[in-house]
């Protein structure tokens, strides 16, 4: 079992949709969530970070934490074309090496 | 603030050949990182450094993979001989642990390998 586990897509939807975005991990150290956006060509750039349970919100996006579950999600609401990129959702544990341990990526496109 | 530098941005290689990839990261930060990311999957780390010193190295193929950082700031990473799998972004990133963003790590825009 990979320690973090995102559906690849990709996902289509139309623009103004809410977009839901998940991953799962093996690795109950975790405790720093975040999810980085990448355009095609472009390296991955940080969109909200998480620490511990519980959600965040950042106009448009919210991201929450279920440690039970081991489920971390990324909600965007009004969909965006400019928000067509890939999203990948990354964690690490407390302390130590900060190596942030990533998912697939989902590829997503939102049509205008 | 200027972001993380690479270059070169795309390079083409035969297999056995060798090839370098440079970074200068954002200034000030003392923790360097170099990623891999395969086509269609997440970026993997291969080496961090803390200043000049290795902090993380399980994940580098040591026998044709190798990575300084002299003086503490830019980087290079070495591949030599080259393989076919070797085909990827390789992503180096930056951060600084008086980030308020529990060590917020800045990605440059990677030097996309071809191996042919």
């Amino acid at each position: 079992q990979k320690e973090v586990e995102q559906d690849p897509g990709p996902l289509s939807v139309p623009e103004g949709a809410i977009v839901s975005l998940n991953c799962t991990y093996s690795n109950s150290a975790f405790q720093y969530f975040m999810w980085y956006r990448q355009y095609s060509r472009k390296g991955p750039e940080l969109l909200m970070y998480t620490y511990s349970s519980g959600n965040k919100e950042d106009g448009r996006f919210t991201a929450q934490v279920d440690k039970s579950s081991k489920y971390i999600s990324l909600f965007i609401r009004d969909s965006q074309p400019s928000d067509s990129a890939t999203y990948l959702c990354a964690m690490r544990v407390q302390g130590g090496s900060e190596k942030l341990v990533f998912g697939k990526g989902m590829k997503l496109t939102v049509n205008p | 603030e200027a972001g993380v530098a690479q270059s070169p941005r795309y390079k083409i290689i035969e297999k056995r050949q060798s090839v370098a990839f440079w970074c200068n990261p954002i200034s000030g930060h003392a923790t360097l990182y170099w990623y891999q990311q395969i086509l269609g999957q997440g970026p993997k780390l291969l080496i961090q450094f803390q200043n000049n010193g290795v902090v993380d190295d399980s994940q580098l193929p040591k026998d044709r993979f190798s990575a300084e950082r002299l003086k503490g700031v830019d980087s290079t990473l070495k591949i030599q001989p080259a393989k076919l799998e070797d085909s990827a972004v390789y992503l180096c990133a930056s951060s600084s642990r008086q980030s308020s963003s529990g060590n917020t790590i800045y990605f440059g825009e990677g030097s996309w390998l071809t191996v042919v």
